[in-house]
C-alpha cells in the first residue's frame, strides 16, 4: 500500500519569498492534517481537513499561511511571505477509522 | 489546556531496559501514542493505548498508563543500538483525533 506522499523533500528559500508544499494522502482517507515540526520540538497541528472542508485551522497563521484540499484528495500548504521562524519540517498525515494515522516523510523548509 | 511533557534525554547501555516517561494534562484524551523518529525520517507509530486501559504489551514494548496521575510510560526491553532515536508521546483528542505531541525524548543506546 502506498503511503502519504509529500514533495518537495527539501526547500531553501529567502525570507519574504513564497513556497508551496504538496501532499497526496492514502487513498480513501477522508481526514488530512498538516503539522509543523520546529527543530527540537514535537509536531504541532496547523490545519485539519475532513474531505475538502476545514475542521480546525485555529493554529494556522492565516496572515501568511494558507491551505486547500481541492476535491478532498491532494492538499497544498502555502506560505507567503516566509519568515525565518517558519524554518521547520512540514508533515502531512492522513487518517481513516480503519487504518488510523499515517504520516508522510515531511518537507524540510529552511528560510535564510 | 493541552500540554504534553517529556524528559529531554535518556542514555542506556545496550541490552538494558529503557523507560521513557510522559505526562499530559487533558483528561478527555481518548488514545495515547508513542512515536519514533529517526534522523531525517518521518514519524513511525510504535504503539498506542486506549485511555481506559492500564497496560499494553507488544513484543519488547510495554506501555503503562496511570490515568489518575496522567502519566504514561514506554518501556523498551533489551534495548538495541537501532532503538536510538527520538521518542514522542502524543495524546489523541476525542472528536477531532488531532494529536498533541510532547517535545520528544532523545534515546541514546551505548554499545
Amino acid at each position: 500500500e502506498a503511503g502519504v506522499a509529500q514533495s518537495p523533500r527539501y526547500k531553501i528559500i529567502e525570507k519574504r519569498q513564497s513556497v508551496a508544499f504538496w501532499c497526496n494522502p492514502i487513498s480513501g482517507h477522508a481526514t488530512l492534517y498538516w503539522y509543523q515540526q520546529i527543530l527540537g520540538q514535537g509536531p504541532k497541528l496547523l490545519i485539519q481537513f475532513q474531505n475538502n472542508g476545514v475542521v480546525d485551522d485555529s493554529q494556522l497563521p492565516k496572515d501568511r499561511f494558507s491551505a486547500e484540499r481541492l476535491k478532498g484528495v491532494d492538499s497544498t500548504l502555502k506560505i507567503q511571505p516566509a519568515k525565518l521562524e517558519d524554518s521547520a519540517v512540514y508533515l502531512c498525515a492522513s487518517r481513516s477509522n480503519t487504518d488510523g494515522y499515517t504520516f508522510g516523510s515531511g518537507t524540510r523548509l529552511t528560510v535564510v | 489546556g493541552e500540554d504534553v511533557e517529556q524528559s529531554l534525554f535518556l542514555s542506556v547501555r545496550e541490552g538494558d531496559s529503557s523507560v521513557i516517561n510522559c505526562t499530559y494534562t487533558d483528561s478527555s484524551s481518548t488514545y495515547l501514542y508513542w512515536y519514533k523518529q529517526e534522523p531525517g525520517a518521518g514519524l513511525q507509530l510504535l504503539t498506542y493505548i486506549f485511555s481506559n486501559m492500564d497496560m499494553k504489551q507488544d513484543q519488547r514494548l510495554t506501555v503503562l498508563l496511570n490515568k489518575k496521575d496522567k502519566h504514561l510510560s514506554l518501556r523498551i526491553a533489551d534495548t538495541q543500538t537501532g532503538d536510538s532515536a527520538i521518542y514522542f508521546c502524543a495524546e489523541g483528542m476525542d472528536s477531532s483525533y488531532k494529536l498533541i505531541f510532547g517535545s520528544g525524548t532523545r534515546l541514546l543506546v551505548r554499545p
